[in-house]
């Protein structure tokens, strides 16, 4: 199946520290991608996990376990820039076109 | 590099009216993609290429076509516009299928009424 579970939403307070967990399927994966949304604009990548573990980017870092099925993107130091919808997408063996989910929105407060 | 562009960013059509998105990459990419994105609803796969001249169905392809006539340029048509064809429309595109990354343009954002 394609089915791919994020939070709707979330909050947090500037300068702390958010974990957005995204759940899938495990069957045929091949892949799992983070993409920032802010409002009214285009995705932009920000990580791409094929094997476990944690990669970490600056303030970003994502994390897989494929036999979970589970993934989440850390974002630390909060910035009030950091307020976007975040999306989770997951590639299957045999397409090389990812699956996205519905993604999650973070609002950050002072 | 420009990268993805898109035209228009805006439209309104009323119900039965056809119209043309645009969407154009400089990165020489061999995959393009056309999505739509519904509030709340995340990013669903209407049409792609893989290369001039080779189109293919996504996940929700009713009311669309597309042509691939050049690696750079892959225009979206509706034909006969419907309600329930509002949306935000993003094309993407990606060096191969082995790419880890899409680049999106900015957008289209079409109203049906």
């Amino acid at each position: 199946g394609q089915n791919i579970d994020q939070p709707t939403e979330m909050t947090a307070t500037e300068g702390a520290i958010v974990q957005i967990n995204c759940t899938y399927q495990t069957s045929g994966f091949n892949g799992l991608f983070w993409y920032q949304q802010h409002a009214g604009e285009a995705p932009t990548f920000l990580s791409y996990n094929v094997l476990d573990g944690l990669e970490e980017k600056g303030r970003f870092s994502s994390f897989l376990s494929r036999s979970k099925g589970y993934s989440y993107l850390l974002l630390k130091e909060l910035q009030m820039k950091d307020s976007a919808s975040y999306l989770c997408a997951v590639k299957r063996g045999g397409s090389y076109i990812p699956t996205f989910g519905r993604g999650t929105s973070l609002i950050v407060h002072p | 590099n420009a990268g993805v562009t898109q035209t228009p960013k805006f439209r309104i059509l009323k119900i039965g009216q056809s119209m043309t998105l645009q969407c154009t990459q400089d990165m020489n990419h061999n995959y393009m993609y056309w999505y739509r994105q519904d509030p709340g609803m995340g990013l669903k796969l209407i049409y792609y290429s893989v290369g001039a001249g080779i189109t293919d169905k996504g996940e929700v392809p009713n009311g669309y076509n597309v042509s691939r006539s050049t690696t750079e340029d892959f225009p979206l048509r509706l034909e006969l516009a419907a309600p329930s064809q509002t949306s935000v429309y993003f094309c993407a595109s990606s060096y191969s299928e082995l790419a880890n990354e899409q680049f999106f343009g900015p957008g289209t954002r079409l109203t049906v009424l």
